[in-house]
This record gives structure tokens, sequence and C-alpha cells, in this order.
């Protein structure tokens, strides 16, 4: 069965340093989102995107994230310059349909910022 | 926006008994809802759906069910067996936006 895949699976990183999160969608899914967990809360949308643009964001997704597809492939979230707070899971959804729904994650990234 | 409020935060059943969880959504313009498992280490796996059109949803040992009106919608897992152990998400998805509101998620524990 196709698969979201993500990598690293765990990044550590200090304060202040950029950091790329990867994703690899499954092969004929177009549309793609960015969620996040901190430690023993809710999934919190972050980002949609879809033809190369940002679709939809959330509050939480400010100037220093960016999403793109740089291979027609990969599918990264960068942050520019990472804080403290930024220290969670990030996990990467696909979906073959624009409509939301039937979004199929990856087993995440966990980024620890010291 | 949208708020999910899911209940109970942990649930412990025997195995073999059943496990309910219950979420209430508050924007009426919702209209799909996911449920996630989540096991340790790993990302929420979609294990069922229901769309606003449909008032109840099976899938072998797991059914959701759904009240519009009371903008209700609940998990139900019969038989319960050890590998049901995870943490479950609710979500809901409003027609207007591609981005899923979750629930706080609920640890639902099988006791042997």
């Amino acid at each position: 069965e196709p698969e979201v895949t993500q990598t690293p699976s765990h990044q550590v990183t200090q304060m202040g340093q950029e950091v790329i999160l990867r994703c690899v969608p499954i092969s004929n899914h177009l549309y793609f989102y960015w969620y996040r967990q901190i430690l023993g809360q809710k999934v919190e949308f972050l980002v949609s995107f879809y033809n190369n643009e940002i679709s939809e964001k959330s509050e939480i997704f400010d100037d220093q994230f960016s999403v793109e597809r740089p291979d027609g492939s990969n599918f990264t979230l960068k942050i520019r310059s990472t804080k403290l707070e930024d220290s969670a899971m990030y996990f990467c959804a696909t979906s073959p349909t624009g409509t939301g729904r039937e979004q199929y994650f990856g087993p995440g990234t966990r980024l620890t910022v010291t | 926006g949208e708020n999910v409020e899911q209940h109970p935060s942990t649930l412990s059943v025997q195995e073999g008994d059943s496990a309910v969880i219950k979420c209430t959504y508050s924007d009426s313009a919702s209209n799909y809802f996911p449920w996630y498992k989540q096991e340790l280490g790993k990302g929420p796996q979609l294990i069922i759906d229901i769309r606003s059109n449909v008032g109840e949803k099976k899938d072998q040992r797991i059914a959701v069910t759904l009240n519009k009106t009371a903008k209700h919608f609940s998990l139900h897992i019969t038989e319960t067996q050890p590998e049901d152990s995870a943490v479950y998400f609710c979500a809901a998805l409003m027609n207007r936006d591609d981005k899923i509101i979750f629930g706080k998620g609920t640890r639902l524990h099988i006791l042997p």
C-alpha cells in the first residue's frame, strides 16, 4: 500500500538555525498539507499546497515558514530561524482530492530546537 | 472558526468490550468527519470517515454515527482487541476549507 514518507525522522537544531523537513507524497496525490503536533497536544493545521501555490495557511504559518515542491516529487517545509516553541512533531499529509478529504499522513518528523 | 471537542481524554476498556468516543463540533458548515488512529511514534492513520449526508457508517468492528442537528459524532469500536490501543482523534472539515480541525484525542487502553 502506498505511503507518505518523511525525512528525517528526528531533527535536532539550535535556536536560530534553518531547518528543512521533507515529504514524499503518494504518487498520484496532488494536494499537500503540513500539520504540527506539540507534545501532548492536538494536531494543528499549518498550510495546504496545490499546483505550486499555497491554498490556505493558519496563523501559525508566519513569515518564518515556507513550503515548496522543488523537484516535482519532494514537498518541503522550511523554518528559517527556529525558535524553542517550534519543537514539535511535523506531519505531512497528502490527498488525491482537492476537497480536503482523504488526507493520508506521513510518520512525522520530530523537531527538537535547543 | 471550527472547534472540535472530544471526550473522554482517556478510556480503558476490557478486551472484548466496546469503546465509544464522542465528539462535538461548532460550525454547522462542517460536512466531513474523519477519524484517525495514532500509534506510538507514528503519524495519524485514517481509519474511517463520514460525510454529512449520512447518519451512520460501519467498517467491520468500527462504526461512526453523526447527528447533524446536535452537531455530535461518535466512534464505536466493538469486540476490542489489544491492537486497538492507541490515541484516536476525531476531526471535522468545512465545505469551504481544506484544513482538518482535530479534537484533542482519546487515549484508548485495552485491558487484558
